[in-house]
């Protein structure tokens, strides 16, 4: 299993442009969800879905989109990238988002927007 | 609403010290509780887990118990290593609130 993989690993971007980061699991995982880490803060969670065709809200969502056409890939889009969205950016998959589950997490995509 | 707060780092210790990493939380009803550990340049991967008050949770030498009376989840570990050198999030999950995390602590250990 190659568990969470994240693309790219690196990626800077201007005002304005539009991106999206691509996130894929191959453990067959229901819930699957993006958050972005910044300095002294955590990480806090943007986008969530429970399954192929749900997408909900997290705390940070403004700014981004998600969609999920399959149980493997969940990307998510900038639309215009803004420098308040420069930060570590990590997807991450479970079997259920039932307590107790273990959230796996991939490498992340650190992303810097001038 | 439910919120975790973490000690402030960094943290720095020699190798074979006694660590603790204090964790408190704020939640209605009775959330799941995680320790996460972040090496360099790598995501978060679970550590510990405790569903359930006075439950302790352990791997790799570091343990944690769930005190609902105290609403305290402390990460410990008797003799740390250089190899444990990375930065550790306390985080709650609850069906109200789903997964919150501590802002995290950095550890560093001297050979």
């Amino acid at each position: 299993n190659a568990g969470v993989t994240q693309t790219p690993k690196f990626q800077v971007l201007k005002t304005g442009q539009s991106m999206t980061l691509q996130c894929a699991q191959d453990m067959n995982h229901e819930y699957m969800s993006w958050y972005r880490q910044d300095p002294g803060m955590g990480l806090r969670l943007i986008h969530y879905s429970v399954g192929a065709g749900i997408t909900d809200q997290g705390e940070v969502p403004n700014g981004y989109n998600v969609s999920r056409s399959t149980t493997e890939d969940f990307p998510l889009r900038l639309l215009s990238a803004a420098p308040s969205q420069t930060s570590v950016y990590f997807c991450a998959s479970s079997y259920s988002k039932g307590a107790g589950l273990e959230q796996y997490f991939g490498p992340g995509t650190r992303l810097t927007v001038t | 609403g439910n919120s975790v707060t973490q000690m402030e780092g960094p943290v720095t210790l020699s190798e074979e010290a006694f660590l603790t990493i204090n964790c408190t939380y704020t939640a209605t009803g009775y959330p799941s509780l995680f320790w996460y550990v972040q090496y360099p340049g790598e995501g978060l991967q679970l550590l510990l887990k405790a569903t359930k008050a006075d439950d302790k949770g352990s791997n790799k030498g570091f343990e944690a118990t769930y005190r609902k009376e105290t609403t305290s989840f402390h990460l410990e570990k008797g003799s740390v290593q250089v190899s444990d050198s990375a930065v550790y999030f306390c985080a709650l999950y609850s069906s109200a609130s789903k997964i919150i995390f501590g802002s995290g602590t950095r550890l560093s250990i001297r050979p």
